[in-house]
């Protein structure tokens, strides 16, 4: 079974460019999440797709937003890129699918953001 | 405001030595508490989890020690090898927010051969 695949892998930006990442979960998961992990701040959830629909959002400013699709493949936008962008964008998927049901979460290797 | 506190931030033990992480979280709403496990160059792995309705989860040479009372998790990998090198992350997530999960800060921990 294929796990989480993240594309890019690495990309370089400059401030004030946007970027779109993109994840395809593990077949049959409906769920997914995405984190920023970065040396000073961890890992922080930035928002949780299911069904095409937002469920969660994590505390990021209005420049990070994302989507999924009906195939369950989510893609996340960062606009107007700052320096503090700069991060390890780690996307995760889950077959929980009842609210309020934790299941584990299969983390991708992530895409990691380099802004200049 | 971090919501899952982790120490130590670094652990050096000996092969077949006892690493334990611990971890305090402030928020009862609380119920859900996973570790992972991070190789550089990869994305986190779940290694185990635990729930509040028991106080100790074992699972191979990983186990979590869990105080209710006390709002504090732990993890204790017995028979540290090498191979269990790696970045540690303790977690934690409420059933409102299920799959929004809340990081502590990782603790590096080596095993020297």
């Amino acid at each position: 079974k294929a796990g989480v695949t993240q594309t890019p892998r690495y990309l370089i930006k400059t401030r004030g460019q946007q970027v779109t990442l993109s994840c395809s979960p593990i077949s049959g998961h409906r769920s997914v999440s995405w984190y920023q992990q970065t040396p000073g701040q961890g890992l922080q959830f930035l928002f949780e797709y299911f069904s095409e629909t937002q469920r969660n959002k994590g505390n990021f400013p209005g420049r990070f937003s994302g989507r999924q699709f009906s195939n369950s493949r989510s893609e996340m936008n960062v606009s107007t890129l700052e320096l503090g962008d700069s991060a390890l964008y780690l996307c995760a998927s889950s077959n929980s699918w009842i609210q309020g049901n934790t299941g584990e979460l299969f983390f991708g290797e992530g895409s990691r953001l380099t802004v200049l | 405001q971090q919501q899952v506190k982790q120490s130590p931030q670094s652990l050096i033990v000996q092969k077949g030595g006892i690493p334990i992480i611990n971890c305090a979280y402030e928020n009862t709403a609380f119920d859900y508490f996973p570790w992972y496990q991070q190789f550089p160059g990869k994305g986190p792995a779940l290694l185990i989890a635990i729930r509040p309705d028991v106080s100790e989860k074992k699972e191979g040479r990983f186990t979590i020690s869990f105080n209710k009372s006390a709002k504090q998790f732990s993890l204790h990998i017995m028979d540290s090898q090498p191979g269990d090198s790696a970045t540690y992350f303790c977690a934690a997530s409420s059933r409102a927010g299920a799959n929004n999960l809340f990081f502590g800060t990782g603790t590096r921990l080596t095993v020297i051969p």
